[in-house]
């Protein structure tokens, strides 16, 4: 099946660093999102991605779909960054393969 | 937009008992999906709508669970009886295009 895998599992994170995260896909990047699942259990939309790059304020993201693979990073973070963040891409026109996460943690 | 609308936002019932949960999707929107998230398994996609028609129902657990979508503006995901092992999170998306766009879901505890 399709394999989605994200890194770091866990990031840990002073107030104000920057971070990466990563996402590779084992087969093509179709209709990549990025989401931020926060400590209350909302999934809220960062960006959908398929290719290039995006910015939402402190957000970015760029996916290299040739190479099969997403960042998403975060500048300048913030406690309210503290959640997992997901990425996930869409197969069979309509299923999302999620991957495992990465848990960040922001401390203040 | 008010974005996807679920109720109730929480849900604590007895064992046997029948459960509802209600969801509305953004206007516009053709295509909404069921979820369950748990920490063993994840997100997973119980039921697919486009045009108010079930796509694809293979990730209902079983019979106890059914899902109807009456009208664009309006679905429900019931559990008739349910179990303690129900105990999850739901999720209700609708999705424009490719991009979904979930609710903030239904926290479910059955005792």
């Amino acid at each position: 099946g399709i394999q989605v895998e994200q890194s770091p599992p866990d990031l840990i994170l002073q107030e104000g660093a920057n971070s990466t995260l990563r996402c590779n896909f084992s087969d093509s990047v179709n209709n990549l999102q990025w989401f931020h699942q926060n400590p209350w259990g909302q999934l809220i939309n960062l960006f959908y991605i398929p290719s290039g790059t995006k910015q939402n304020g402190r957000l970015s993201a760029t996916t290299v779909a040739t190479e099969r693979y997403s960042l998403l990073y975060i500048s300048s973070s913030q406690t309210t960054d503290s959640g997992v963040y997901f990425c996930a891409r869409t197969w069979n026109d309509y299923k999302l393969s999620f991957g495992a996460g990465t848990t960040v943690t922001v401390r203040a | 937009d008010a974005g996807v609308i679920q109720s109730p936002r929480h849900e604590v019932t007895e064992m046997g008992q029948e459960v509802t949960l209600r969801c509305k999707p953004i206007s516009g929107h053709n295509s909404l999906f069921w979820y369950r998230q748990t920490m063993m398994r994840g997100l997973e996609l119980l039921i697919y709508f486009n045009n108010n028609v079930p796509i694809d129902d293979s990730g209902m657990p079983e019979d106890r669970f059914s899902a109807k979508m009456p009208n664009a503006s309006f679905s429900t995901l019931k559990i008739q009886p349910s179990e303690p092992r129900d105990s999850a999170v739901y999720f209700c998306a609708s999705r424009s295009n490719y991009e979904q766009y979930f609710g903030p879901g239904t926290r479910l505890t059955v005792t």
